[in-house]
């Protein structure tokens, strides 16, 4: 099972640009959450998700857009990247109300993002 | 709302040594309480979790934690590291009711363990 993958790994933007994240899931999980990580600071919630076409607003949402049009994937979007939007970036999923009980948040990877 | 304070950025340590990892929490509502691991180059995993029960929690690795709920704390805790161990810990909460319970999880800001031959 690939459990969460996210896609690219890496990517270099310069400022102004756009790009979207990729988070993909095959645990028919309901919950779906972008993270970021800066040193020194831990995750930081961006946006998440609790079901197939809705989201909301996380601790760090300003400069980032989100859409959940398939269960099984979470997108985040970046319309204009500034270099405060370096960071490595993390999608994560659960299976929804209770789950958190049962099984905790299932990570990707990462995606190491730097503007310049 | 919720914050969580790991008290240190960096722990050194001898490997076969003990090893504390110290998490603090501040919080309104009751939460749950987890660790998680990072090793390098990867997402995180989860080590261990308290839901309720028992304050003493085991988790992988030869890992356990105690909840303490006057203290608000829950320090992870290795009676002999291996070099294995060496990683980035992140504690987290989340909270245990209600319409906030989305379950997202707040971090606190990770400690970053050197297990040293």
């Amino acid at each position: 099972n690939a459990g969460v993958t996210q896609t690219p790994k890496f990517r270099v933007l310069k400022t102004g640009q756009s790009m979207t994240l990729l988070c993909a899931q095959d645990m028919n999980h309901e919950y779906m959450y972008w993270y970021r990580q800066d040193p020194g600071m831990g995750l930081r919630l961006i946006h998440y998700s609790v079901g197939e076409g809705t989201t909301a607003k996380g601790e760090v949402p300003d400069g980032y857009n989100v859409s959940r049009l398939k269960k099984q994937n979470f997108l985040l979007g970046l319309e204009s990247a500034a270099p405060s939007q370096t960071s490595v970036y993390f999608c994560a999923s659960s299976p929804g109300t209770g789950g958190l009980r049962r099984s905790p948040l299932h990570f990707g990877n990462g995606t190491r993002l730097t503007v310049t | 709302a919720q914050s969580v304070t790991q008290l240190d950025s960096q722990v050194p340590v001898f490997e076969e040594a003990p090893v504390e990892l110290r998490c603090n929490y501040s919080s309104s509502v009751s939460v749950y309480l987890f660790w998680y691991v990072q090793y390098p180059n990867q997402g995180l995993q989860l080590l261990l979790k308290y839901l309720s029960g028992s304050t003493l929690v085991k988790g992988i690795n030869g890992f356990e934690a105690e909840f303490n709920k006057s203290q608000t704390s829950f320090h992870l805790r290795k009676p002999s590291v291996h070099i294995s161990d060496t990683a980035e810990y992140f504690c987290a909460v989340s909270p245990r009711e209600g319409s906030s319970n989305t379950g997202k999880l707040i971090f606190g800001q990770g400690t970053t363990l050197q297990v040293k031959p």
